[in-house]
């Protein structure tokens, strides 16, 4: 099956910094999202990014399908942000998410 | 436009016994799907139903059940509860052949 990597695996940050989030697939890149998980658990979609790049406030998202991984950024970082960030493949049509295991991310004040 | 909702939002079973979870879906959604977040597993797929029939299905044991109702509203269940079930469910939900699932806040199930 699809296998998804992401590194790091827990980053801390101080409020206002930035960071930069990556995710390896060993499959071809299928409907390739972004969520963030908050500390009480419910999970947010961030971002659909098969390729190219996104934007939205003070994240971003880059995939590059050819190259099998994608990126998020996360600038001027707010405790808000703190949580699991998980970047997800599905294969094909049967939309089974492969998550991966995380980057846990914590914002300090 | 309410999200998805799944109840209960914690529970609490001793081993053997059985567990229905219940998740109502984004209105006009007809996909739901089920996850299993267990504690150093990581998020894994559950099931995948679709207009009432089951489309896909992880690698989970037959005690792990669900079905799909024609409000598409869904139950999940699970049978003979094991230590390890021990886990947040999530639901999800979207329009099939959409390009995103929408998740619930999740049941935190523990069994003792």
């Amino acid at each position: 099956g699809i296998q998804v990597e992401q590194s790091p695996p827990d980053l801390i940050l101080q409020e206002g910094a930035n960071s930069t989030l990556r995710c390896n697939f060993s499959d071809s890149v299928n409907n390739l999202q972004w969520f963030h998980q908050n500390p009480w658990g419910q999970l947010i979609n961030l971002f659909y990014i098969p390729s190219g790049t996104k934007q939205n406030g003070r994240l971003s998202a880059t995939t590059v399908a050819t190259e099998r991984y994608s990126l998020l950024y996360i600038s001027s970082s707010q405790t808000t942000d703190s949580g699991v960030y998980f970047c997800v493949n599905s294969g094909g049509s049967n939309y089974k998410l492969t998550f991966g295991k995380g980057t846990l991310l914590t914002v300090n004040p | 436009e309410a999200g998805v909702t799944q109840s209960p939002t914690h529970l609490i079973k001793t081993r053997g016994q059985q567990v229905t979870l219940r998740c109502s879906p984004i209105s006009g959604h007809t996909s739901v799907y089920w996850y299993q977040q267990a504690l150093g597993l990581g998020l894994q797929f559950l099931l995948w139903y679709d207009e009432g029939e089951e489309r896909n299905r992880g690698n989970f044991p037959p005690r792990f059940s669900g079905r799909q109702f024609p409000n598409y509203s869904s139950e999940l269940n699970v049978n003979a509860l094991e230590l390890e079930d021990s886990a947040l469910y999530l639901c999800a939900s979207s329009l099939l052949g959409a390009e995103t699932q929408y998740f619930g806040p999740g049941t935190r199930l523990l069994v003792l």
